[in-house]
């Protein structure tokens, strides 16, 4: 399995507060990313990185920030959690940005906002 | 835009039962095509991909062929088990080959459960 961990696994938080999501990586990938999985839509892309401090918004980023300033570890914060906001979040990585090349994922955050 | 559509579910099968999801895609150029399968409470693994037209993904008996001219990469596999039940996703990376940064469109996802 990629080492990729993401932290924490589940987490409640109430409308209006920020919530950060972390993942780190131990395959020293270039490439991560930020999908979130909801029924009836499959996972869509929040926000990706492609180096350090290199970041761009994916489909789905209002509402939404990204950093990312080791190799190993990128953080996703809501600034101010909204109810639509509650999903699972998965972290992946990918050597190369080469559209060959798969995403290997964490095995995702729980997040319930009320 | 580009666009992935997976045939509606859940699948119920028995053991060894036959099994094809659907899946059809909208892009332009050459896309990767992949399928991912997500145990539960797990994240996604790769499952199998297709990098060009005509190309067959295989793994642990299950298959998909890129097939540009209907635009679809449906997942087969000839003998299903208990232990498959799974959602399946299809997704697709535009531009084969080229930096897409490798972002991935996905399918709504498919739930395949299947009983003894």
């Amino acid at each position: 399995d990629a080492g990729i961990t993401q932290s924490p696994r589940h987490k409640v938080t109430e409308t209006g507060t920020p919530v950060t999501l972390r993942c780190h990586q131990t395959e020293n990938h270039r490439y991560m990313y930020w999908y979130r999985q909801d029924p009836g839509h499959g996972l869509r892309l929040i926000h990706y990185s492609y180096g350090v401090k290199d970041t761009d918004k994916g489909e789905v980023s209002d509402g939404y920030s990204v950093s990312r300033s080791k190799t190993e570890d990128f953080l996703l914060t809501l600034e101010s959690a909204t109810s639509s906001q509650t999903s699972v979040y998965f972290c992946a990585i990918s050597e190369s940005g080469r559209g060959n090349s798969p995403l290997h994922f964490g095995n995702g955050t729980r997040l319930t906002v009320t | 835009g580009d666009s992935v559509t997976q045939m509606e579910g859940p699948v119920t099968l028995s053991e060894e039962a036959f099994l094809t999801i659907n899946c059809t895609y909208t892009a332009t150029g050459y896309p990767s095509l992949f399928w991912y399968v997500q145990y539960p409470g797990e994240g996604l693994q790769l499952l199998l991909k297709a990098t060009k037209a005509d190309d067959k993904g295989s793994n642990k008996g299950f298959e998909a062929t890129y097939r540009k001219e209907t635009t679809s990469f449906h997942l087969e596999k000839g003998s299903v088990q208990v232990s498959d039940s799974a959602v399946y996703f299809c997704a697709l990376v535009p531009n084969a080959g080229g930096t897409s940064y490798g972002k991935l469109t996905f399918g709504q996802g498919t739930i395949l459960t299947v009983h003894p």
